[in-house]
């Protein structure tokens, strides 16, 4: 079956720091990695998507420059957030899928909780 | 606007009884994904529709591409069917746009 590791599960960071965030595809080719956040009481939102040999295209309001992502072959991303503040705390999810309107499968997230 | 529309925001049953999530969709949409998200925030699969209808277990959905809607159908609901279900839908750009979800209390 398909599925989806992110690591770490959890982490804390002081504000003004980064951290990285890693997702892993087993059982299928992740060709497209999405990452999302979903902020306290709030729905997911969409931070980039990023398809294998192709530009990763980044959402209104979220840049390459604050979340660095990168996606080097079609089972692993990863994605940092530089210079976290409190705004940025939230679960980060990593989306899956082998093509472009196929199924997606998420890992369990990165809940990140800032300082 | 919002290009998901999910209702309602919560929803109270009683063990045994059912009811229906909705989504309505204010642009083309290639196809529906329902999700569970777990009191850990994993978010669990529930089904995805790309047209017509799916059955699994106690629950079903269906997706009208044409009218722009999607239902979950919770039958015979169970505590453990408690959760925060989402829809998300699948358009322009293979962008997964998701609803606000509905808060979900299955009560003894």
């Amino acid at each position: 079956g398909a599925l989806v590791y992110q690591y770490p599960r959890r982490t804390i960071c002081k504000s003004g720091t980064s951290m990285r965030m890693e997702c892993q595809a087993v059982g299928f080719q992740a060709t497209s990695v999405a990452w999302y956040r979903q902020s306290p009481q709030k729905t997911f939102e969409l931070i980039a998507l990023s398809t294998v040999n192709s530009a990763i295209k980044y959402e209104q309001n979220f840049t390459q420059e604050k979340f660095p992502i990168s996606h080097p072959n079609l089972s692993f991303s990863s994605m940092t957030v530089l210079n976290a503040y409190l705004e940025d705390r939230g679960l980060y999810l990593c989306g899956a899928r082998e093509a472009g309107d196929a199924e997606q499968f998420f890992g369990p997230g990165t809940r990140l909780t800032v300082l | 606007g919002d290009q998901v529309e999910q209702s309602p925001s919560a929803l109270s049953l009683h063990e045994g009884t059912s009811s229906a999530l909705r989504c309505n969709f204010t642009t083309t949409t290639r196809s529906v994904q329902w999700f569970r998200q777990n009191s850990r925030g994993s978010l669990i699969n529930l089904f995805y529709l790309a047209s017509g209808t799916k059955e699994n277990g106690r629950l079903k959905s269906a997706f009208d591409s044409k009218e722009l809607y999607s239902t979950l159908h919770i039958r015979d609901a169970q505590l453990e069917d408690s959760g925060t279900y989402f829809c998300a839908a699948n358009s322009a750009g293979n962008k997964l746009t998701f609803g606000i979800g509905t808060r979900v209390l299955v009560r003894p």
